[in-house]
């Protein structure tokens, strides 16, 4: 069964626009952590957050903010006013007390394509 | 600081040859991760080490693929013989298990079996 669900395989906005990138994830875990990790063009793996399972509250760095449901089982991110070196795929990852935080279960990702 | 550093970045090579891939983990990291990305399959992790030990290797797809740690800043991921079914981008990963960190990743290995 598949554990991290990104269902938008692919975005495309205009530069200023707000985009929302959304997560669901499955576990049966109480203990786990989330993850957004960005990969641009040239092929990186970008480490974004993790959020502790036990911390809903949401959070704000710049231009990005995520956004943390256990009652949806969801955790999105928000790109607000994008910019073209926004595009890039962005992958949400799980990793669950019960595989002692070693494996990172990822999201097929979503490719963002910011336009100017 | 210097971050995961992998080599080669890209590789080609005939089908039949050995591949060997490099990794190198941030210093004082404890934990270190070789995951795989492919078009059909995403990222997948192949293995990862403790302390150098070899703690999980289930998502290694064969017996051709291989991977050792002989120290704590140095790994291999070896696939001998390479197929072209190989062909993928190799990723290394690093983290602190002692400090909770989350896995750092390298720029990754583009791998053309031919």
């Amino acid at each position: 069964a598949q554990k991290v669900t990104q269902a938008q395989t692919e975005i495309s906005v205009v530069e200023k626009e707000d985009v929302t990138l959304d997560c669901v994830y499955e576990t049966r875990d109480t203990t786990y952590y989330l993850f957004w990790y960005k990969q641009p063009p040239s092929g990186e793996l970008v480490f974004l957050i993790r959020r502790n399972s036990f911390d809903e509250q949401n959070e704000i760095s710049g231009r990005y903010s995520w956004n943390f449901q256990k009652s949806t089982s969801s955790f999105n991110f928000t790109i607000t006013a994008s910019q073209v070196v926004d595009s890039a795929v962005y992958f949400c990852a799980l990793s669950e007390a019960s595989g002692g935080y070693n494996k990172l279960i990822f999201g097929a990702g979503t490719r963002l394509a910011v336009h100017p | 600081d210097a971050g995961v550093i992998q080599s080669p970045r890209h590789e080609v090579t005939e089908m039949g040859q050995e591949v060997t891939l490099r990794c190198k983990p941030i210093s004082g990291h404890n934990s270190l991760f070789w995951y795989r990305q492919t078009m059909m399959r995403g990222l997948e992790l192949l293995i990862y080490f403790n302390n150098n030990v070899p703690i999980d290797d289930s998502g290694m797809p064969e017996d051709r693929f291989s991977a050792k740690m002989p120290n704590a800043s140095f790994s291999t991921l070896k696939i001998q013989p390479s197929e072209p079914r190989d062909s993928a981008v190799y990723f290394c990963a690093s983290s602190s298990r002692d400090t909770n960190q989350p896995q750092h990743f390298g720029d990754g290995t583009r791998l053309s079996i031919l």
